[in-house]
């Protein structure tokens, strides 16, 4: 079936850290990766996202590695600051234009000053 | 270009009732797909409507139906509410041809007492 899993659920680090998140995910037909940011009482927002034809993807601080063999994909966020603060998701997609997403549990990411 | 808009932001319903929930995608996005969002089961998968027709389908109850219009505004209803119906409900839209990002509404908050 499938399945998206995604460690670590909670995570603290001090600003100007980095912090990295994991997924694995089950379905080898999977080809678009998004990850989504989630600050309390708000919508999920779109901060990243990859495609399997691609191995790694930057956007200023924020960076998505995949490893297809694996199965795995990762966010990477660099300098971390405390708005960066938030419950990140990542997600697996068929793709084709098919609006289904598969969530991992999520990553509760704390900032410290 | 307006986002993803969706109402009411709130509902209180009591066991047994029904409800129906109304999402209305970015103007031009054909797809919308529904989540529901639960502390305990994370961000699970509902159904996706494209071009008013139904085209995936999590592992719900049928209580938990949805319908789509021609001008794209998707509608859910969940009936014989149950009091672990009590979540927040997401719609997302997108495309729904080629171009794979989603985008979120705010959500409906529904408790069931």
């Amino acid at each position: 079936g499938e399945n998206v899993e995604q460690h670590p659920s909670t995570l603290s680090v001090q600003e100007g850290d980095s912090a990295v998140i994991k997924c694995t995910y089950s379905d080898s037909a999977s080809n678009y990766f998004p990850w989504y940011k989630q600050e309390l009482g708000k919508r999920p927002q779109l901060i990243i996202d990859i495609r399997s034809n691609v191995g790694e993807k930057k956007d200023q601080r924020i960076a998505v590695t995949l490893n297809k063999t694996a199965k795995h994909f990762s966010l990477h966020i660099t300098e971390t600051q405390p708005e960066d603060s938030a419950v990140y998701f990542c997600a697996a997609s068929k793709g084709g234009g098919y609006n289904k997403l598969i969530f991992g549990a999520g990553t509760r990411l704390a900032v410290h000053p | 270009k307006a986002g993803v808009t969706q109402t009411p932001r709130y509902l209180i319903k009591t066991r047994g009732q029904q409800v129906t929930l109304s999402c209305s995608p970015i103007s031009g996005h054909r797809s919308v797909s529904w989540y529901q969002q639960t502390p305990g089961q994370g961000l699970q998968f509902l159904f996706e409507y494209f071009s008013e027709t139904q085209r995936n389908k999590g592992n719900f109850p049928g209580r938990f139906s949805g319908r789509q219009f021609s001008n794209s505004r998707s509608e859910m209803n969940v009936s014989t509410l149950e009091l672990g119906d009590s979540a927040l409900y997401l719609c997302a839209s997108s495309t729904g041809t080629g171009q794979l990002e989603a985008f979120f509404g705010q959500g409906t908050r529904l408790t069931v007492v």
